[in-house]
């Protein structure tokens, strides 16, 4: 079985600062990792995978996370955020060879930015 | 081009109850997947269908049963209503069965069972 800590429920920041969200999962199988984000009102939004190769991946929108095995961790990050980057944040994982697509999904952080 | 629709957007049911929810994925999407969200949590996987067929179940009771048409739409049945079964139910459509690829979700249906 899989599960995902998101070691925070929400973040306040103030625009213009960086931020980290921080996820760990737990998995006896080999995992892909996935960040979705929800911004109010709206569905999930696919906001970046890693399924293979580099470990640092990034989204088009300047947020990058990195997957780091020994620590089983895929923490997300941002230089500097901006106030459209509120909504909440799903980290997710899923078995790579699971067979079909069940995503496992954190409780989510909640980011709140500030001017 | 039409996102993931889901219908009705929101809806009251009494316990005992019977409700049916409704998506339309996108067009050319074969999968469909369902997930509930409970207050303060993330979502939980319900079902998936690709081609009419049930692919996966998540660990809900048996009050939950979902079917798939030919046009690749959906629908989410639960029967017997519990005060419990007060969520967000997500719909979400893939072109494929396999997990590498997006899903893209609806903005999902709020039922609030009294």
């Amino acid at each position: 079985a899989q599960s995902v800590t998101q070691l925070d429920s929400q973040v306040p920041v103030f625009e213009e600062a960086p931020v980290e969200l921080r996820c760990n999962y737990s998995s006896s199988v080999s995992v892909y990792l996935f960040w979705y984000v929800q911004y109010p009102n709206q569905g999930l939004q696919l906001l970046l995978k890693y399924l293979s190769g580099s470990t640092l991946v990034e989204s088009i929108n300047g947020f990058e996370a990195e997957f780091n095995k020994s620590q089983t961790s895929f923490h997300l990050r941002k230089p500097s955020v901006h106030i459209s980057d509120t909504a909440e944040y799903f980290c997710a994982v899923t078995p790579i060879s699971g067979g079909y697509n069940k995503l496992i999904f954190g409780a989510g952080t909640r980011l709140a930015v500030h001017p | 081009d039409a996102g993931v629709t889901q219908s009705p957007t929101h809806l009251i049911k009494t316990r005992g109850q019977h409700v049916t929810l409704r998506c339309s994925p996108i067009s050319g999407h074969k999968s469909v997947s369902w997930y509930q969200q409970v207050l303060g949590q993330g979502p939980q996987f319900i079902f998936q269908y690709y081609e009419k067929e049930e692919r996966g179940r998540g660990n809900f009771p048996d009050r939950f049963s979902a079917r798939q048409f030919p046009n690749y739409s959906s629908e989410l049945n639960v029967n017997a209503l519990l005060l419990g079964d007060s969520a967000l139910y997500l719909c979400a459509s893939s072109f494929g069965i396999l997990n590498t690829g997006e899903l893209f979700f609806g903005e999902g249906s709020r039922l609030t069972v009294l």
